[in-house]
């Protein structure tokens, strides 16, 4: 099956810094991978996908992501990140079996320091 | 416009008793997920609708969990005898129709705690 792995389980970052939250995956043919953000208490908000094309996928709120082949990586970036951004992170990758599912990380909490 | 409505938001039940949880998709949308999310933990696909017809049912982990959506828009997940294994947060997502390159919407989906 599909899947993806995020390999850590919290992000601290100051604000103003770079945000990084990081990606790998494993599929068989082509990945299409999908970014999403969840608050507390709320669902699933999309941020931004790849599909094909060029592999600097630009988002939602000024995040982008940087599909990277070789790596097998879909690693998540803001330039600078914002107390706002503090919330759980959720990379995904479709399942396979044609019903467009997705297979999800274990998700990676941001927390954005004042 | 209108995004995902999911209710209750918040249900409690003692073990033993059923449950029905509402989605009620974005207008148009054909396509209609349910996923598991337990505490700490990413979602987990539980069942796929294509209209009215159910088309993928693999991830319901037993036969106490029953999903429908009769008329193609509306839908239900009905857990039957719940367990306590049950609690967990149920997010409902739809898509239009297309290909696999449609983004899924959620709804802020119900959270079921099995005493």
């Amino acid at each position: 099956a599909q899947s993806v792995a995020q390999p850590e389980d919290q992000v601290n970052v100051a604000e103003g810094n770079p945000l990084t939250v990081k990606c790998t995956y494993s599929v068989s043919g082509n990945p299409y991978l999908f970014w999403y953000v969840q608050y507390p208490n709320r669902g699933l908000q999309f941020l931004l996908k790849y599909i094909t094309g060029d592999n600097l996928v630009k988002g939602s709120y000024g995040f982008e992501a940087e599909f990277n082949k070789s790596q097998t990586s879909f690693h998540l970036k803001k330039p600078s990140a914002l107390v706002s951004d503090s919330a759980l992170y959720f990379c995904a990758v479709r399942d396979i079996g044609g019903n467009n599912r997705l297979a999800f990380g274990k998700g990676n909490q941001v927390v954005v320091i004042p | 416009g209108a995004g995902v409505s999911q209710s209750p938001r918040y249900k409690v039940a003692k073990r033993g008793q059923d449950v029905a949880l509402r989605c009620d998709p974005i207008s148009g949308h054909v396509s209609l997920f349910w996923y598991q999310q337990a505490l700490g933990q990413g979602p987990e696909f539980l069942t796929y609708f294509q209209n009215e017809a159910q088309l993928d049912k693999s991830g319901l982990p037993s036969d106490r969990f029953f999903a429908e959506r009769p008329e193609g828009s509306v839908s239900t997940l009905k857990i039957q005898r719940t367990q306590q294994e049950d609690s967990a947060v149920y997010l409902c997502a739809s898509s239009p129709q297309g290909g696999s390159n449609q983004p899924q919407h959620f709804g802020d989906g119900t959270r079921l705690s099995i005493l």
